[in-house]
């Protein structure tokens, strides 16, 4: 059972209009959630993250929206870029210090010129 | 500065062959982890280390074995190929920092067959 949900295996936008990205996770312990962007052949990047203490965070062309209450959250990139293009994952850390992350399936997002 | 690298880029095993897949971080974390990557699915954690000396295991650790004798190197060892091995593996490394959570960082990669 899936922790964390991308329910979008995939996205396809035109260049300059908003990208919405959607996140689901169901356990509500769970208090810091991070974004991750990954092109073909390359490991993950780190692009945005959000506590939970929040309900909002951004970063330039990047937002990452959280809905505590949903369990739900969302990334916003504005306006997207064909360099956007990549596969987008949803995390979460477990509690404790190990402080491992739990990955959604994730969405490939394609930005067409 | 390198930051974490892994080899081999890709590697053909056979059943029942085994192989180590290196993994090197030269930013002095302390933690690093094993994940892989199965096609359509997101990283799952396979093992993890807090330190040199310290390993435990994460969500899909059987058929794997890890070690950690550097703060610098935390190598994967499959000892049995299977074809459910067939994956994408990363390995990870972050800062240990107290109440503050630290990012993780990524290595390029190793995609690994098992026919």
């Amino acid at each position: 059972d899936q922790q964390v949900k991308q329910n979008s295996p995939s996205l396809s936008v035109q260049e300059g209009r908003i990208s919405i990205l959607n996140c689901d996770y169901t356990n509500s312990m769970f208090d810091y959630f991070l974004w991750y962007k990954k092109y073909p052949a390359e490991g993950p990047t780190f692009l945005i993250s959000i506590s939970s203490i929040k309900d909002k965070n951004e970063d330039g062309r990047f937002t990452v929206f959280l809905n505590k209450s949903a369990k739900h959250l969302s990334l916003h990139i504005v306006p997207s870029q064909p360099g956007d293009s990549a596969v987008y994952f949803c995390a979460t850390l477990t509690q404790g210090g190990s402080e491992k992350l739990v990955f959604g399936k994730g969405t490939k997002l394609t930005v067409n010129p | 500065n390198a930051g974490v690298t892994q080899t081999p880029k890709f590697r053909i095993l056979k059943i029942g062959q085994s192989m180590t897949l290196q993994c090197t971080q030269d930013m002095n974390h302390n933690y690093m982890y094993w994940y892989r990557q199965d096609p359509g699915m997101g990283l799952k954690l396979i093992y993890y280390s807090v330190g040199a000396g310290i390993t435990d295991k994460g969500e899909v650790p059987n058929g794997y074995n890890v070690s950690r004798s550097t703060t610098e190197d935390f190598p994967l060892r499959l000892e049995l190929a299977a074809p459910s091995q067939t994956s994408v593996y990363f390995c990870a490394s972050r800062e240990q920092t107290s109440g503050r959570r630290e990012t993780q960082y990524f290595g390029p990669g190793t995609r690994l067959l098992v026919l």
